[in-house]
């Protein structure tokens, strides 16, 4: 059965100050990994779609990297609009799921 | 803004009851996903159509039904609700018949079980 974990759960940082999400997937066979954002009592909003292990991309201040076990949601000077749940999801060969992590809870403090 | 639309955007209701739930993708997308989301259980998908049939099922209980239409436009349909079914429901939607394509989601219903 496909799983994914995320850590930490929660997240607090200080404007400008780095840091990195972790996602850590067990899957029979990745077909896709994807970020989401998500605010409070909204829709989860696309960011990134990695596919294979040493793929990179990139969006303003967020870089998603990818390994065949795990992938990383670097953050690079935060600002508190970045401010949102993060959620990780993954795509099986079979292409018939997609299953979501349980997000890390990030805060922005100014 | 993402181009799904779901209606209504709360709904709040008694144990027992039944209600509809109703999505719109994205123009051109002819897949549609259904998720659950609450509080303890995260975001769980329920069901995905593709050009009307239905494509993959997940954690979807059996007193829940889907449908997708001519028009590509889907409805959830919840029966004999309990209070546990209160959560967010959302509907998502993608060009392709298959789960790795990324999927664009809908703002969201707010279903409330009195």
């Amino acid at each position: 059965e496909d799983q994914v974990t995320q850590s930490p759960e929660a997240l607090r940082l200080q404007e400008g100050e780095s840091s990195s999400l972790n996602c850590s997937y067990t899957v029979s066979g990745l077909r896709g990994l994807f970020w989401y954002r998500q605010d409070p009592g909204k829709g989860p909003e696309f960011l990134f779609t990695l596919y294979s292990a040493g793929e990179e991309k990139e969006k303003e201040r967020l870089k998603a990297t990818l390994t065949k076990k795990e992938s990383f949601l670097h953050i690079t000077a935060p600002k508190p609009e970045d401010s949102a749940t993060y959620l990780c999801a993954v795509a099986d060969n079979y292409g018939q799921n997609f299953v979501f992590g349980p997000g890390t809870r990030l805060s922005v403090l100014p | 803004d993402s181009g799904v639309t779901q209606t209504p955007k709360h709904l709040i209701t008694a144990t027992g009851q039944r209600v509809t739930l109703r999505c719109s993708p994205r123009s051109g997308d002819l897949s549609v996903y259904w998720y659950q989301q609450s509080l303890d259980q995260g975001l769980q998908f329920l069901i995905q159509y593709y050009n009307g049939e239905e494509r993959a099922k997940g954690n979807i209980l059996e007193r829940f039904s889907a449908q997708q239409f001519p028009d590509l436009h889907s409805e959830l349909n919840l029966s004999s609700l309990e209070l546990g079914d209160s959560a967010l429901y959302f509907c998502a939607s993608s060009p392709g018949t298959s789960s790795y394509n990324e999927q664009f989601f809908g703002p969201g219903t707010r279903l409330t079980v009195l």
